[in-house]
C-alpha cells in the first residue's frame, strides 16, 4: 500500500462541510483511494472509494485531482455525530494476498456545536 | 444490508487461557481478514483468509494465534495461550473479490487478559 500522509486532527462546527485532504505522491497505476470512518470501541466503517476525479454518495464526495498524488474527503453540513476517525487508505484492494490493509494514524475530527 | 457480525462483545480471560472469537462474515464474501486494536493504537492487520487457508499474515499473528472456517458461515481466530498484552479489540472484516472491492468490519470483540 501506498504510504499516506493526512492531518493529525481538524476541528469544526455544525453545519460546515469539512474538507480532510490526504497525500499519496507513491500511489500507482492500479491503485485506489479508500476512506474509512471509526468511531470509538467500533470497527472502521467505509465511506468512499475512487480512482480519479470525483465520486459521490449519500455520505461523502471524494476529489481526486489528475496527477491522483493527493485526494480530499469532503462531508458536508457536519453534525456531533461525525466526530472520529478517518483514514485515507490507497493500495490495489485486488483481494489475495498482499492485500491487509494498513492504517495509519488517521484523522481525528472533533465537530462542535 | 448486510453485515458483519461478531461475538461476544467482550470477553474477560485469565492469562495463559485460550480464547476462541468468532466472526460470521457478510454472506458473499470470500476473503476475510482479523485486525486488532489495542486501546488508543493504530488498528493493526493480523491475517488474511481465502479458499479454506491463510493469504497473508503480519508479524503479530505468531504461534499463538490460529484461524478456522469450521463451516460455511463462520470464521474464528483462536488465541492459544493468551497474554497481557493481547488485550485489544479484535476485528473481523470481509469483502467480496475483485479489485477494488472494500472490506467490511464487524463491531469488534473487547478481549482483557488479566
Amino acid at each position: 500500500l501506498a504510504k499516506t500522509t493526512q492531518p493529525i486532527s481538524m476541528d469544526s462546527y455544525e453545519g460546515q462541510e469539512v474538507n480532510i485532504t490526504c497525500s499519496h505522491n507513491n500511489i500507482a497505476t492500479n491503485d485506489y483511494i479508500t476512506w474509512y470512518q471509526q468511531f470509538p470501541s467500533q470497527g472502521p466503517r467505509f465511506i468512499i472509494q475512487g480512482y480519479k476525479t470525483k465520486v459521490t454518495n449519500e455520505v461523502a464526495s471524494l476529489f481526486i485531482p489528475a496527477d491522483r498524488k493527493s485526494s480530499t474527503l469532503s462531508l458536508p453540513r457536519v453534525s456531533l455525530s461525525d466526530t472520529a476517525v478517518y483514514y485515507c487508505l490507497v493500495g490495489e484492494f485486488r483481494g489475495g494476498g498482499a492485500d491487509g490493509l494498513t492504517f495509519g494514524k488517521g484523522t481525528h475530527l472533533i465537530i462542535q456545536p | 444490508e448486510p453485515e458483519v457480525t461478531q461475538t461476544p462483545s467482550h470477553q474477560v480471560t485469565q492469562m495463559g487461557q485460550e480464547v476462541i472469537l468468532r466472526c460470521v462474515p457478510i454472506s458473499n464474501h470470500l476473503y476475510f481478514y482479523w485486525y486488532r486494536q489495542i486501546l488508543g493504537q493504530k488498528v493493526e492487520f493480523l491475517v488474511s483468509f481465502y479458499n479454506n487457508e491463510i493469504s497473508e499474515k503480519s508479524e503479530i499473528f505468531d504461534d499463538q494465534f490460529s484461524v478456522e472456517r469450521p463451516d460455511g458461515s463462520n470464521f474464528t481466530l483462536k488465541i492459544r495461550s493468551t497474554k497481557l498484552e493481547d488485550s485489544a479489540m479484535y476485528f473481523c472484516a470481509s469483502r467480496k473479490p475483485g479489485q477494488g472491492e472494500t472490506q467490511y468490519f464487524g463491531p469488534g470483540t473487547r478481549l482483557l487478559v488479566l
